[in-house]
């Protein structure tokens, strides 16, 4: 599975947006993009995932680079219930594992 | 309603000991796994199972072994403990076949070996 590299912190204010980079240089045509995140004390969950196109959800928007080598997840208000690991990851296929890398860990304040 | 649940939340055992943990999901889904996750915040995926077979083994020692007794059933035991097994473990389940086959992670169980 091809790698990803994320910040390892980041800071946002709470009610503004956030934009979260995740750089996979060597993604392949069939690997999909997905976001989960970790809340503290508590399991991953999904946010968002994509292909090519961006992608908008209840939860976040995804927005993949022209040769997708890169992606941003965006939170578009960002509440104190969103400080969180952010996890990038890429998927060979719709079905392949999901390799968790260190993830971004986003701090949100009052 | 809890769609994927592990029991107990807390494990406390000597090192040697056998334990298990459980895990259930109500969602349906035929595929589970279990995860692992260090003191060092690494997630690493150890187990899947697709339709009680399994089909992820991970390089874990054999002195852990998966129970599928049904789909929505997959149990972890370890045998003879070590320090180094204490991290929390997470299961989780999907279905595969899904457009993307979104995971759904429980809570976690916080192994300590002493």
């Amino acid at each position: 599975d091809a790698k990803t590299t994320q910040p390892n912190s980041m800071e946002s204010n709470e009610e503004e947006p956030v934009h979260l980079p995740c750089n996979h240089s060597t993604i392949s045509g069939t690997d999909y993009i997905h976001w989960y995140r970790q809340l503290p004390s508590q399991g991953p969950e999904y946010v968002i995932h994509g292909l090519t196109s961006n992608v908008n959800n209840r939860m976040a928007s995804l927005a993949i680079a022209e040769d997708r080598k890169s992606s941003t997840l965006i939170l578009h208000r960002a509440t104190l219930r969103d400080a969180a690991v952010y996890y990038c990851i890429l998927r060979g296929g719709s079905q392949g594992n999901l390799i968790f890398g260190k993830g971004t860990k986003l701090s949100v304040k009052p | 309603d809890t769609a994927v649940s592990q029991t107990p939340k807390y494990l406390v055992t000597q090192m040697g000991n056998d334990k298990s943990i459980k895990c259930e999901q109500n969602l349906g889904h035929d595929t589970m796994y279990w995860y692992k996750q260090d003191s060092k915040k690494f997630l690493k995926i150890m187990f899947s199972y697709n339709n009680k077979e399994l089909i992820i083994n991970e390089t874990v020692p054999n002195r852990f072994s998966p129970k599928s007794p049904d789909k929505a059933h997959l149990n972890l035991h370890i045998n003879s403990l070590e320090l180094g097994d204490s991290a929390v473990y997470f299961c989780a389940s999907s279905q595969w076949g899904d457009d993307y086959n979104e995971q759904f992670f429980g809570p976690g169980t916080r192994l300590t070996v002493l």
